[in-house]
């Protein structure tokens, strides 16, 4: 079983729509937990991190539930310049365990 | 603008060829990171420096050798490589110890080896 697991989509959405991403892992000594997003060819951007009481940054909204090891992207009123690989990550000390990414496309 | 910078962008080299990566970072962090990326695939941690000294290495061929010259920099030299190791290799840099540990990417080095 991998570590961290995510749905690798794709996610085909029109633009506007509201579409959630989750994410489980395994280890529950994990420590912290990231999204970051990534676009074809590029490097991955650190979205933001999430914390236990849920965080939002503008349209972003994450959720960790650590008794069920699951942790969730929300995305609101999306946008085309949305459409990239979204990474769910796992902090265990100084490495980050990447799960598979699930794709987003956000079409007109 | 990257705070995290990447040389050079891309590199095709021969399987006999002796070539380094370098990667800088003007974030002050004192951890700087190698990964290799397949494409499809999410990053795959080579090595790990924590204040210039390695910390983990990922069980990763001796042909692909980490050097940390100073806190900013961080070089990956590349001898006798194989085709199976193109990919995009990828530095980030954190600050170490942090129970919060974000890490910074540069833009990568996207490797074709002939």
């Amino acid at each position: 079983r991998k570590e961290v697991e995510q749905d690798p989509g794709p996610f085909n959405v029109p633009e506007g729509a509201t579409v959630a991403f989750n994410c489980t892992y395994s280890n529950s000594a994990s420590q912290s937990f990231f999204w970051y997003r990534q676009d074809c060819r590029k490097e991955p951007k650190l979205l933001m991190s999430v914390y236990s009481s849920g965080n939002e940054d503008g349209r972003f909204t994450a959720q960790l539930n650590r008794a069920s090891q699951y942790i969730s992207l929300l995305i609101r009123d999306s946008k085309l310049s949305d459409s990239a690989t979204y990474l769910c990550v796992a902090q265990g000390g100084d490495k980050l365990i990447f799960g598979t990414g699930t794709r987003l496309q956000v079409f007109p | 603008d990257t705070e995290v910078t990447q040389t050079p962008k891309h590199l095709v080299m021969g399987m006999t060829n002796k070539k380094s990566l370098k990667c800088e970072q003007h974030m002050g962090h004192r951890a700087m990171y190698w990964y290799k990326q397949k494409a499809k695939k999410p990053p795959e941690l080579m090595f790990v420096y924590s204040y210039e000294k390695l910390s983990i290495n990922e069980s990763v061929p001796s042909r692909f050798s980490p050097e940390c010259p100073n806190s900013s920099l961080l070089n990956l030299h590349l001898h006798a490589l194989q085709p199976e190791d193109s990919a995009l290799y990828l530095c980030a840099s954190s600050q170490p110890g942090q129970e919060v540990n974000e890490q910074f990417f540069g833009p990568g080095t996207r490797l074709t080896v002939l």
